[in-house]
């Protein structure tokens, strides 16, 4: 079965700092991977995907995502983070073998400080 | 922009009140889902369309109904409210083929029973 694990409940960065954002999942083929960003009171907004090729993605507001199959990964990065960044993360994996079911993190929470 | 439309943004209501949650994209897409959010833990699928007439349950157990009689629109039905039902609803809808894998949410809808 699809799953998959953001190991970090929360993350606390100083503006200006990297961030990376950890995510692992379990998927029997190459999956189709994604993470979403929810800021308070809104819905979710997606960042970036990967489908297939170029291993290393670019998204929107700066992010960017490695997808290494050795390790069953897919971190975030963003190399100086915003205040505006502080949010909560969700990495999800599309499970085209059950009908295109979205398989969600339980997230992870980013409060950025001075 | 996404163009999906969740309302109301917030709702407090009695146990036992009949309680419709709307959802509405202009974007045509085929497939819409209903997903429930509480703090902490992943989202959870409770319904899904995969166009009109068509209504599956999801992961997650709900005493919740949807219908889907046009394109645009998946309601999101519960008869008798109670305060398990308290949380986060989150409307989503994808596009068929290539960018079948990419969901674009709604703002949700707060619902507290009391």
């Amino acid at each position: 079965a699809q799953s998959v694990t953001q190991p970090d409940i929360h993350i606390t960065v100083s503006e200006g700092a990297s961030l990376e954002l950890r995510c692992n999942y379990s998927y029997g083929a190459t999956p189709y991977l994604f993470w979403y960003v929810q800021s308070p009171g809104q819905g979710l907004q997606l960042l970036l995907k990967y489908f297939s090729g170029d291993t290393l993605v670019q998204g929107i507001k700066g992010f960017e995502a490695e997808f290494k199959r050795s390790q069953s990964s897919f971190n975030l990065r963003k190399p100086s983070v915003h205040w505006s960044d502080a949010a909560e993360y969700f990495c999800a994996v599309d499970g085209r073998d059950t009908g295109n079911q979205f398989y969600f993190g339980t997230g992870t929470s980013l409060t950025v400080i001075p | 922009e996404a163009d999906i439309y969740q309302t109301p943004r917030y709702l407090v209501i009695g146990t036992g009140k009949k309680i419709t949650l709307e959802c509405s994209q202009t974007m045509g897409h085929d497939k819409m889902y209903w997903y429930q959010q509480d703090p902490g833990m992943e989202l959870h699928l409770i319904h899904y369309s995969y166009g009109v007439n068509s209504t599956e349950k999801g992961d997650l157990s709900s005493e919740s109904t949807v219908s889907r009689i046009r394109t645009e629109h998946f309601p999101l039905t519960l008869e008798s409210a109670r305060p398990s039902h308290t949380s986060q609803y989150l409307c989503a809808s994808s596009e068929y083929g290539f960018r079948a894998g990419e969901l674009f949410f709604g703002e949700g809808s707060r619902l507290t029973v009391l």
